[in-house]
C-alpha cells in the first residue's frame, strides 16, 4: 500500500508556463515533506522541503504547498524551463523519534517534460 | 567536496548468486540510507545506518542486509538473488540522518539479475 502517491506518471508543459506536480499521502503521522529531482543516470537531488507547521515554502522558481487536511502537497515551478525536465519524487517522513530517524517514503515519481 | 560514491555502477548477476554493493558517503556524514528504485514501485527504503548501527529498516526480506564501517562507508548485501531484485540501488548520506537534514544521493548501482 503506497503511503505517498503521485498519480500522474508524466506531465508536459510549455516553456515559460507553470508546472504543477501533485502528491497525496495517507499517513497522518508524516510531518516533513520533500521534493527530489532526478535526471537520467544520476541520483535524486534535493529540491525543496516543507514542515507540517507551514502551508507554503518558496525557493526561487519553486514553491511547495501543503494542505494537511486534504493530505495533499503540490510543487509549482514558475516559469518552467527546459532544464527542469526530469523525474520529480515527492517524499514524506515521520517525526524523528527513538525508533529512528530518516525513514523517508517516496512516491513513484512524475516525469516532467518542459517543451521549448 | 566529493559527493556520494557508489560502486560498482553496473552489475549483472545470475539467480541464486549474492551481491555486495558499496557506498562511500560525503566526508563527515555519519548516516547512510539505502533505497531500491524500480519502475513500478518508485524509491523504496531499505535501511539506514548511523555510527555503524542499523537504526531503521524497511519492509524487505532478510536476504537484504547491510553494514556500516567506522569510516561511515556502507555496504549492502543481497543473497540468493531473484529476478525481481533487478533494480537501481541508491544510497544517500547525511550528517545525522534527521528528517530535516538534507540527504545527498549517489548515482546508484544498476543491478540486473538474469
Amino acid at each position: 500500500d503506497q503511503q505517498v502517491k503521485q498519480n500522474s506518471p508524466s506531465l508536459s508543459v510549455q516553456e515559460g508556463r507553470i508546472s504543477i506536480l501533485n502528491c497525496d499521502y495517507t499517513n497522518s503521522m508524516f510531518d516533513y515533506f520533500l521534493w527530489y529531482k532526478k535526471y537520467p543516470a544520476e541520483g535524486p537531488t534535493f529540491l525543496i522541503s516543507i514542515s507540517s507547521i507551514k502551508d507554503k515554502n518558496e525557493d526561487g522558481r519553486f514553491t511547495v504547498f501543503l494542505n494537511k487536511s486534504a493530505k495533499h502537497l503540490s510543487l509549482h515551478i514558475v516559469p518552467s524551463q527546459p532544464g527542469d525536465s526530469a523525474v520529480y519524487f515527492c517524499a514524506a517522513s515521520p517525526p524523528g523519534n527513538s525508533g529512528g530517524y530518516q525513514k523517508v517514503t517516496f512516491g513513484i515519481g512524475t516525469k516532467l517534460q518542459v517543451i521549448p | 567536496k566529493a559527493g556520494v560514491t557508489q560502486t560498482p555502477r553496473y552489475l549483472i548477476k545470475t539467480r541464486g548468486q549474492q551481491v555486495t554493493l558499496s557506498c562511500s558517503p560525503i566526508s563527515g556524514h555519519r548516516s547512510v540510507s539505502w533505497y531500491q528504485q524500480t519502475p513500478g514501485q518508485g524509491l523504496q527504503f531499505l535501511f539506514e545506518y548511523f555510527s555503524e548501527t542499523q537504526r531503521n529498516k524497511g519492509n524487505f526480506p532478510g536476504r537484504f542486509s547491510g553494514r556500516q564501517f567506522s569510516n561511515s562507508r556502507s555496504e549492502m548485501n543481497v543473497s540468493t538473488l531473484e529476478l525481481g531484485d533487478s533494480a537501481l540501488y541508491l544510497c544517500a548520506s547525511s550528517l545525522d540522518g534527521r528528517e530535516d537534514t538534507e540527504a545527498f544521493f549517489g548515482q546508484g548501482t544498476r543491478l540486473t539479475v538474469v
